[in-house]
């Protein structure tokens, strides 16, 4: 079984703060994302990765950045946290060649104060 | 702008009916369609998945309906159970590239 964890289940932070939410995944899978998920917004995507060293913007990118420096963890990183940054962080992965069967993390809940 | 609307957005039924939802899309290039369930705390996992190749599948009490004239297709949940209830999204997807996602149905089942 694919197996992603996330670093946090839950974290609070305060606006201004540099905030690092990780992901690590053990399938040795090429691609990663990173959504967000908002109550009557679906999931959004961020960032994805197809490969070590590089990403692709997602449809929401502003405010975040990523980095992935090895190939089973894909980070997401809020330079600056803001109140509207707060929500329902999810990390995925698929196999290689594929974007279609996405395997989730349990999500980390971030607020921002 | 939403590729992939999807409805209700929320939904309760009674123990042993049957829930169904839709989503409808606008691009005809799509040529994968999935469905994800999400129970509270989790992320979501793929559930079921068609292409528009056939027309239905299933998989025990759910079935996708594929209708490409109408641009539409539906998850049905037979005899729904207490268990069910969570949130499902439909999604599309073109060659084997970026899921588009619906914006989700919240289900409950009464017991």
């Amino acid at each position: 079984d694919v197996k992603v964890t996330q670093s946090s289940r839950y974290l609070v932070k305060r606006t201004g703060e540099k905030v690092f939410l990780e992901c690590v995944q053990d399938m040795d899978h090429e691609n990663m994302f990173w959504y967000r998920q908002d109550p009557g917004l679906g999931l959004r995507l961020i960032y994805f990765s197809y490969d070590v060293k590089m990403k692709e913007k997602g449809d929401i990118p502003e405010g975040y950045s990523v980095s992935r420096e090895k190939k089973e963890r894909f980070s997401l990183i809020l330079e600056s946290a803001s109140t509207n940054q707060t929500s329902m962080y999810l990390c995925a992965t698929t196999p290689p060649g594929s974007y279609n069967e996405q395997f989730f993390g349990p999500g980390t809940r971030l607020t921002v104060l | 702008q939403q590729q992939v609307k999807q409805s209700p957005q929320s939904l309760i039924v009674q123990k042993g009916g049957i829930s169904i939802i839709n989503c409808a899309y606008e691009n005809t290039a799509f040529d994968y369609f999935p469905w994800y369930q999400q129970f509270p705390g989790k992320g979501p996992a793929l559930l079921i998945a068609i292409r528009p190749d056939v027309s239905e599948k299933k998989e025990g009490r759910f079935t996708i309906s594929f209708n490409k004239s109408a641009k539409q297709f539906s998850l049905h949940i037979m005899d729904s159970q207490p268990g069910d209830s969570a949130t499902y999204f439909c999604a599309a997807a073109i060659n084997n590239r970026k899921l588009i996602w619906g914006l989700g149905t919240s289900l409950g089942v009464n017991p």
